[in-house]
C-alpha cells in the first residue's frame, strides 16, 4: 500500500507558464510534507515544506498548497524556467517518526 | 561547506559477493537514513538512525541487508550475497530537522 502517490510520472510545460505537480496521501497521521528536486546523477535536494497546520507556504517562485480534507498537496512553480527541469519528489512524515515516505516522483520538463 | 558524501560512487560486483557502501553525514546531524532507488522508481526507505536510539530497520528488504552507524558519524550499509535485483542507486541522507540532505548516491550494479 503506497501511502504517498504522485500519479503523473511526467509533466511538460512551456517556459514562463505555471507548473503544477500533484501528490496524494492516505495516512492521516502525516503532519509534515516536503518537496524535493532531483537532477540526474545527484541526490535529491530539499525544495519546500509545509506543516499540516497550514494550507499554503510560499518561497519565491515555489508555492505548496495542502488540502487536508482531500489528503492532497500540490507544488506550483511560476514562472517555470528550463532549469526547473528535474524529477520532483513529494514526501511526508509523521511527528516523531523521523523517516519520510516518498512518492515515485514526477519528471518535469520545461521547454524554452 | 561539506555535504553528505558517499563512497564508492559506482560499484560493479558479481552475484553472490558482499558489498559495503559508506556514508559520511553532515557534522552535527543526529539522524541518518538509507534509501534505495531502482531504475524508474521512487525512493524506497531502508533504515533510519537517530542518535543513540535503536535504528528503525523496518525498510530492510531481507536479512542480507544490514547497516551500522558509529555514534553520530559514518554509516555503512552492507549487502551480503548480492542478487541482480539489488542493482539500484543507494542514497544516504542526514538531517537535524524535518528535511533531509542527500548524498550523491552509490550506483550498485550486480552482474
Amino acid at each position: 500500500d503506497q501511502q504517498v502517490k504522485q500519479n503523473s510520472p511526467s509533466l511538460s510545460v512551456q517556459e514562463g507558464r505555471i507548473s503544477i505537480l500533484n501528490c496524494d496521501y492516505t495516512n492521516s497521521m502525516f503532519d509534515y510534507f516536503l518537496w524535493y528536486k532531483k537532477y540526474p546523477a545527484e541526490g535529491p535536494t530539499f525544495l519546500i515544506s509545509i506543516s499540516s497546520i497550514k494550507d499554503k507556504n510560499e518561497d519565491g517562485r515555489f508555492t505548496v498548497f495542502l488540502n487536508k480534507s482531500a489528503k492532497h498537496l500540490s507544488l506550483h512553480i511560476v514562472p517555470s524556467q528550463p532549469g526547473d527541469s528535474a524529477v520532483y519528489f513529494c514526501a511526508a512524515s509523521e511527528a516523531n517518526a523521523g523517516k519520510s515516505t516518498f512518492g515515485d516522483g514526477t519528471t518535469l520538463t520545461v521547454k524554452p | 561547506g561539506a555535504g553528505v558524501s558517499q563512497s564508492p560512487s559506482n560499484k560493479v560486483t558479481e552475484k553472490g559477493k558482499d558489498v559495503e557502501l559508506r556514508c559520511d553525514p553532515i557534522s552535527g546531524h543526529t539522524a541518518l537514513y538509507w534509501y534505495r532507488q531502482r531504475l524508474g522508481q521512487g525512493l524506497e526507505f531502508l533504515i533510519y538512525f537517530q542518535g543513540n536510539s535503536a535504528p528503525d530497520k523496518s525498510g530492510l528488504p531481507s536479512d542480507r541487508f544490514s547497516a551500522e552507524r558509529t555514534g553520530e558519524s559514518v554509516s555503512t550499509l552492507t549487502i551480503q550475497r548480492t542478487q541482480q535485483e539489488d542493482s539500484a542507486v543507494y542514497l544516504c541522507a542526514s538531517s537535524r530537522a524535518w528535511w533531509q540532505f542527500f548524498g550523491p548516491g552509490t550506483r550498485l550494479t550486480v552482474l
